[in-house]
């Protein structure tokens, strides 16, 4: 069946520093890729979508590549603050599923 | 404009009781989701409503769990019996039912224990 997978956490870095956050998925066909986020005590909230191979999406200075040949989606940010503390899920959707399929999650810490 | 709510926010409730918990969805949104998220099993598909189609019950994991959606809004997922193992955060989401590239929008969730 479908899987994510994501980069294990937790990862803690200082402020200003390159994020990267690895998602690779296995699906058939052409799912469409999300990244979620999650700040402490709120709900999931939808952080960025590709919905086609090559496409890149971007949010709040955050990018992420549908990449078809890796079968990956990482999660990039040149410069982190610490407002950008969360857990970060990556998912995949395929047309003929209703549901998002998520990975476990990775919970990021940044430090003034 | 109002988000996906939840209520109530956190539930404390004994083994075996029954617990009922509510979703109401973004306006017009004609798909309504619900998922649970535990420390051991990460983000699991619950229950999926899609207008006035059957629902898709495929995620629930045991006949202790059902949902209802009223007058294609509402939700209310009922847990018969709860278990220590029931406790979670359970989410509901909602959508334009867009097919692939649909955005699902979370409420906040409701936190259940069971002691």
């Amino acid at each position: 069946g479908d899987s994510v997978t994501q980069m294990e956490g937790p990862v803690t870095l200082s402020e200003e520093a390159f994020l990267t956050i690895n998602c690779t998925y296995t699906a058939t066909g052409y799912p469409s890729l999300f990244w979620y986020v999650q700040y402490p005590g709120e709900g999931l909230q939808l952080l960025l979508k590709a919905t086609k191979a090559d496409d890149k999406g971007s949010n709040k200075g955050f990018e992420a590549t549908y990449r078809k040949e890796t079968t990956s989606f990482h999660l990039e940010k040149g410069s982190v603050q610490v407002s950008d503390s969360a857990v970060y899920f990556c998912a995949l959707k395929k047309g003929s599923a209703r549901q998002l399929t998520f990975g476990s999650g990775t919970q990021l810490t940044v430090l003034p | 404009g109002a988000g996906v709510s939840q209520s109530p926010s956190n539930k404390v409730t004994e083994k075996g009781k029954d617990v009922e918990l509510r979703c109401d969805p973004i306006s017009g949104h004609t798909a309504l989701y619900w998922y649970r998220q535990s420390l051991g099993q990460g983000l699991e598909f619950l229950i999926y409503f899609q207008g006035n189609s059957a629902p898709d019950k495929s995620g629930l994991p045991s006949d202790r769990f059902s949902a209802e959606r009223t007058g294609g809004s509402v939700s209310t997922l009922t847990i018969q019996r709860t278990q220590q193992e029931d406790s979670a955060v359970y989410l509901c989401a909602s959508s334009l039912a867009q097919g692939q590239t649909d955005t699902q929008y979370f409420g906040p969730g409701t936190r259940l224990t069971v002691l």
